[in-house]
């Protein structure tokens, strides 16, 4: 079983549509989570960072982690044609490597 | 700044051919990574450095070798290429400071005939 599981898609949801992309893991370790963005042939991006429990917003952007439920979700509002990325969820323990662990990620198209 | 860069871009090798990826990153980090990504399974981490003239294993080091000689730069390296590390290889920097972010390099696509 994979520490982090994360739906592969393919999502297509129209422009304006909520977004809501999650992921599970296994490891109760992980205090860190992220998300990242990857367009198209490009490296990753951070996106958003949260630690422990609770909720995050950015913008459009809002990150949600319940760490009962080893549960991480990603909502964008009023999606946009320019959010079409894969999106790929990260966590990791405390330590001195810094080392993550990604979900496969999410392939997202925002239709216009 | 230039952030994190990799050379090459892409490149086509032979099996059993070798080769070397080249990662530079001007930000002054410490930590540096070198992942893969293969369609299906994410990102998985190769071998990292947690400073100059240090190196640790990933989850999947078997194959590849590496050496960060200087701070800015970190080198992967495959000695006798396989088909099976036909991938994307990303390079990745961060701080030591917890909770600090990592930075990717744009990768390098390599096809093992």
């Amino acid at each position: 079983q994979k520490e982090v599981e994360q739906d592969p898609g393919p999502l297509s949801v129209p422009e304006g549509a909520i977004v809501s992309l999650n992921c599970t893991y296994s490891n109760s370790a992980f205090q860190y989570f992220m998300w990242y963005r990857q367009y198209s042939r490009k490296g990753p991006e951070l996106l958003m960072y949260t630690y422990s429990s609770g909720n995050k917003e950015d913008g459009r952007f809002t990150a949600q982690v319940d760490k009962s439920s080893k549960y991480i979700s990603l909502f964008i509002r009023d999606s946009q044609p320019s959010d079409s990325a894969t999106y790929l969820c990260a966590t990791r323990s405390s330590g001195s490597a810094r080392q993550l662990t990604f979900g496969s990620g999410t392939q997202l198209t925002v239709l216009p | 700044n230039a952030g994190v860069t990799q050379t090459p871009k892409f490149r086509v090798l032979k099996t059993g051919q070798s080769m070397t990826l080249l990662c530079a990153q001007d930000m002054n980090h410490e930590y540096m990574y070198w992942y893969r990504q293969d369609p299906g399974m994410g990102l998985r981490l190769i071998h990292y450095s947690v400073g100059e003239g240090t190196t640790a294993k990933g989850e999947v080091p078997d194959g590849y070798n590496v050496s960060r000689l200087k701070k800015q730069n970190f080198l992967l390296g495959l000695e006798s290429a396989a088909p099976s590390q036909t991938s994307v290889y990303f390079c990745a920097s961060s701080w030591t400071v917890e909770g600090e972010t990592q930075y990717f390099g744009p990768g390098t696509r390599l096809l093992v005939l």
